[in-house]
């Protein structure tokens, strides 16, 4: 079945450092790919998306390319920021319906 | 355009006890999906709703239900709560156009079973 792995936290990095969060996908066909975050006490929010093959989503600063070759939409930012701090999951879209397929999270900490 | 609104935010009720929770989805957005939040577990997908019927539905026992109102609200409930049912539960709404797949969260409810 359709599944996302994505890479252990938690990531501490200093600010201005250089953030990768590994990400990849099982799934049949072309699914549409994305990044969400959550920060502390809140609901998720949509940090970017890809919906084809070598399509890159960026947003804030982040970016992520859809690579079909390798299965895998990795998240990277050049400069991160202390507010960067948060979990981050990667999803896939699952079939006809409204359906998220999320990765078990990434926890991002940033040190001034 | 106001986002999409959980209420309550939190709640604690005890073991055997049933509980419903309520979701405002976007303006003009009629599909509306619920997700359970544990550390254990991660997220995952409880139920979708589009224009009243449930479309989706994943691996919950059948205590875990829902229901779409004609105004595109919707409810979960939760019978016979166990302690496992303690968790973050977040609803999600989607505009359902074509080629449009983009799900908003709202904050979701925290539930606690004591």
């Amino acid at each position: 079945g359709n599944s996302v792995t994505q890479m252990e936290g938690p990531v501490t990095l200093s600010e201005e450092a250089f953030l990768t969060i590994n990400c990849t996908y099982t799934a049949t066909g072309y699914p549409s790919l994305f990044w969400y975050v959550q920060y502390p006490g809140e609901g998720l929010q949509l940090l970017l998306k890809a919906t084809k093959a070598d399509d890159k989503g960026s947003n804030k600063g982040f970016e992520a390319t859809y690579r079909k070759e390798t299965t895998s939409f990795h998240l990277e930012k050049g400069s991160v920021q202390v507010s960067d701090s948060a979990v981050y999951f990667c999803a896939l879209f699952s079939g006809g319906y409204n359906k998220l397929i999320f990765g078990a999270g990434t926890r991002l900490a940033v040190h001034p | 355009k106001a986002g999409v609104t959980q209420t309550p935010r939190y709640l604690i009720k005890t073991r055997g006890q049933q509980v419903t929770l309520s979701c405002s989805p976007i303006s003009g957005h009629r599909s509306v999906s619920w997700y359970q939040q544990t550390p254990g577990q991660g997220l995952q997908f409880l139920f979708e709703y589009f224009s009243e019927t449930q479309r989706n539905k994943g691996n919950f026992p059948g205590r875990f239900s829902g229901r779409q109102f004609s105004n595109s609200r919707s409810e979960m409930n939760v019978s016979t709560l166990e302690l496992g049912d303690s968790a973050l539960y977040l609803c999600a709404s989607s505009l359902e156009a074509s080629g449009e797949r983009n799900q908003y969260f709202g904050p979701g409810t925290r539930l606690t079973v004591t």
